[in-house]
């Protein structure tokens, strides 16, 4: 499917461990790397994980990024209150030849 | 240092045209393939449109393809879109994003900078 979707929130504590999925399907996720990005209210995305798990430099190894199949995730472990923002997935779709990003999870520390 | 500036954002009226700019600077303009990126009210983020680092190739959102076009100038730096037969469902904010790898596929290319958005209001 030519979709990718994301939970519109997820939470944790302080200190616990965060995941957010993101579904996708076959011309997408399957064949593509996955990218994620943190954005913060009334600013620029910023890329937080490029090619399914690798962190940019200066990216905290708190933030790491995984895929299987169609799927893919973000994991925070060690939540802080700095990592609350909206989360988007993103992969290239081959059969529109174009980026897709997913709805977006905002993010709360409990 | 890498950076991008949007300008051109202004509030438009329904089925009217607008040229939104993006001037780059930091970084060899002509190697990195160049995007835009549109945030409207309430709602996540949504792929305009992509133009290659070499070839000029171009990309679009199917949705928007025949209204919106991307090009660039590199003399002198420079990133553009041009909107036309504009609607209010147009109305967000335009940001620029630079490919964070030089490479002749999008999909291999996250996007490392991004300006700080232009703002578009369609509305009579």
């Amino acid at each position: 499917q030519a979709v990718l979707t994301q939970p519109p929130s997820a939470s944790a504590a302080p200190g616990q461990r965060v995941t957010i999925p993101c579904s996708g399907g076959d011309s997408n996720i399957e064949i593509n790397y996955v990218y994620w990005y943190q954005q913060f209210p009334g600013t620029a995305p910023k890329l937080l994980i490029q090619r399914s798990s690798q962190r940019p430099p200066g990216v905290p190894d708190r933030f790491s990024g995984s895929k299987s199949g169609t799927s893919a995730s973000l994991v925070i472990s060690g939540l802080r209150s700095e990592d609350e923002a909206n989360y988007y997935c993103a992969a290239w779709d081959d059969s529109l030849s174009g980026w897709l990003f997913g709805g977006g999870t905002q993010v709360t520390v409990l | 240092e890498v950076q991008l500036v949007e300008s051109g954002g202004t509030l438009v009226q329904p089925g009217g045209s607008l040229r939104l700019s993006c001037a780059t600077s930091g970084f060899i303009f002509t190697s990195y393939a160049m995007n835009w990126v549109r945030q409207t009210p309430g709602m996540g983020l949504q792929w305009v449109a992509t133009i290659s680092g070499r070839e000029d190739r171009t990309y679009y959102a199917d949705s928007l393809r025949g209204r919106f076009t991307i090009s660039r100038d590199t003399s002198k730096n420079m990133l553009f879109l041009h909107m036309s037969s504009l609607r209010a469902d147009d109305t967000g904010v335009y940001y620029c994003a630079k490919d964070n790898v030089v490479t002749t596929r999008p999909d291999l290319a996250g996007f490392d900078y991004w300006g700080q958005g232009a703002l578009v209001t369609v509305s009579s």
